[in-house]
């Protein structure tokens, strides 16, 4: 697609319930990145995937988190059990840069709209 | 860790009246410094990288530098669509991802 598309655009669940946010990065962009962004502060990173291999998760919070990008393409995140403190907006982002240094005028991250979730 | 600080937090200016944003930061070994602008319930647009000390990029009315411990981002007689956050972010040698600062929320009143 043209950008980087999330949905659902926003999610109210109820506490202790799962939910899963789902990525879809723009055509041929190896990396894909999932961020957590509170209101007034900048994106705090959570995980990110090569292709369908997940490189670094240590910023998902605790082992209720998880993600997953099975065919390179397409990436869902899953908050198990949720909480309040879950609360927040949470954005995908992708690049063709693979490796750093190389593409270096495409190096920057295309950011999606992000899903708003409200746990009460 | 890597760190990066963002000043002022918040910063309103009249309009055409020119200003810096600044982005401190603290990493190992910086392979690249981002500038981000970021419109209320939008998702973060990519302005500028830069990679070296003394490197200087500009599009439109910004202009953002470089020091080994510093970034500036400078608005030239701004305009009040120029109004939005803007977020520094550095990319350190021994990870792929980006650390982000708190970002400035700028205001450009006509």
């Amino acid at each position: 697609g043209a950008g980087v598309s999330q949905s659902p655009r926003y999610k109210v669940t109820k506490r202790g319930q799962d939910v899963a946010l789902r990525c879809d990065p723009i055509s041929g962009h190896v990396s894909l990145y999932w961020y957590r962004q509170a209101l007034g502060q900048g994106p705090e990173f959570l995980t990110y995937f090569n292709y369908e291999a997940q490189q670094d998760k240590s910023g998902l919070p605790n082992d209720r988190f998880s993600a997953e990008r099975p065919e390179g393409s397409i990436s869902t995140l899953t908050i198990q059990r949720t909480e309040q403190r879950d609360s927040a907006m949470y954005r995908c982002a992708s690049s063709l840069a693979l490796r750093p240094g190389t593409q270096k005028e495409n190096y920057g991250y295309t950011f999606g709209s992000g899903t708003r979730l409200t746990v009460v | 860790e890597d760190q990066v600080t963002q000043s002022p937090e918040a910063l309103r200016l009249q309009e055409g009246e020119s200003s810096s944003l600044n982005c401190s930061y603290t990493v190992s070994g910086l392979r690249g410094l981002f500038w981000y602008r970021q419109d209320p319930g939008k998702g973060p647009e990519f302005l500028f990288t830069l990679y070296s000390a003394g490197e200087e990029k500009e599009k439109e009315r910004l202009k953002a530098t470089l020091t080994k411990k510093e970034s500036f981002l400078h608005i030239t007689a701004p305009k009040p669509e120029d109004s939005a956050t803007y977020l520094c972010a550095v990319h350190d040698q021994g990870a792929q991802k980006l650390v982000f600062g708190q970002g400035t929320r700028l205001t450009i009143n006509p």
